[in-house]
């Protein structure tokens, strides 16, 4: 069975701190996504990285591939309340399938 | 932006009857997907749909699953004799084409076995 392990599953700190998520598999992936959900909606799609090393940006925050491309990291600079939310990363092992890790909640407080 | 559409939001079934869940994917995607997410648990991959026929499916979809792109717009699931634990969010995805193309997720159906 394939696994991709989130950490840590639950975050809660003040604003203008920063932060990273992690996500670990011993799979390698062609490519990760991560996502950010809502409660009642589906995940939105924050960014993908595709080569092994990638870092990409999306303002205050930093998504990084891995080497190897099993792992991956989300990195949220001076975070802010708006920044609450799940997020979830998603690996892809397949040319089709998406393997999820367990989400991390977060929880920013002004 | 366009976006991945799914009904009904919620879905109230006896236990033993057929349910179908219905989605609009984006317009120019090629690619089809189904996962589900029972409540407080990873998501996970159902199936995947390309060019008519099913490319890829998990130990999930058994036989009681079944997909179906009925018309140019629409991709179904159907869940043939619905059991208390398919209860879930069913989530329909789409992408441009395989591998490293992101997928777009739909807002989901709950479905609710009693």
């Amino acid at each position: 069975t394939q696994l991709l392990e989130q950490s840590p599953q639950f975050l809660s700190i003040q604003e203008g701190e920063n932060l990273t998520v992690y996500c670990n598999s011993s799979s390698v992936f062609s490519s990760l996504q991560w996502y950010r959900q809502e409660p009642g909606e589906g995940p939105v799609l924050l960014v993908t990285v595709v080569t092994g090393g990638e870092v990409k940006k999306l303002k205050r925050l930093t998504f990084q591939f891995g080497d190897a491309r099993k792992d991956s990291s989300l990195h949220i600079t001076a975070a802010q309340p708006g920044d609450t939310g799940l997020y979830l990363c998603a690996g892809a092992i397949s040319n089709y399938q998406l393997i999820w890790g367990a989400g991390t909640k977060l929880i920013i407080k002004p | 932006e366009p976006e991945v559409t799914q009904t009904p939001s919620h879905q109230v079934t006896q236990m033993g009857q057929e349910v179908i869940l219905r989605c609009v994917p984006i317009s120019n995607h090629l690619y089809f997907y189904w996962y589900r997410q029972i409540l407080g648990q990873k998501v996970e991959f159902l199936v995947s749909f390309y060019n008519n026929e099913i490319s890829e499916k998990s130990e999930i979809f058994d036989d009681q699953f079944s997909v179906e792109r009925p018309d140019g717009s629409n991709f179904t699931l159907k869940i043939r004799s619905t059991k208390l634990e398919d209860s879930a969010m069913y989530f329909c995805a789409s992408n441009l084409g395989q591998g490293k193309q992101p997928q777009h997720f739909g807002d989901g159906t709950r479905l609710s076995i009693l």
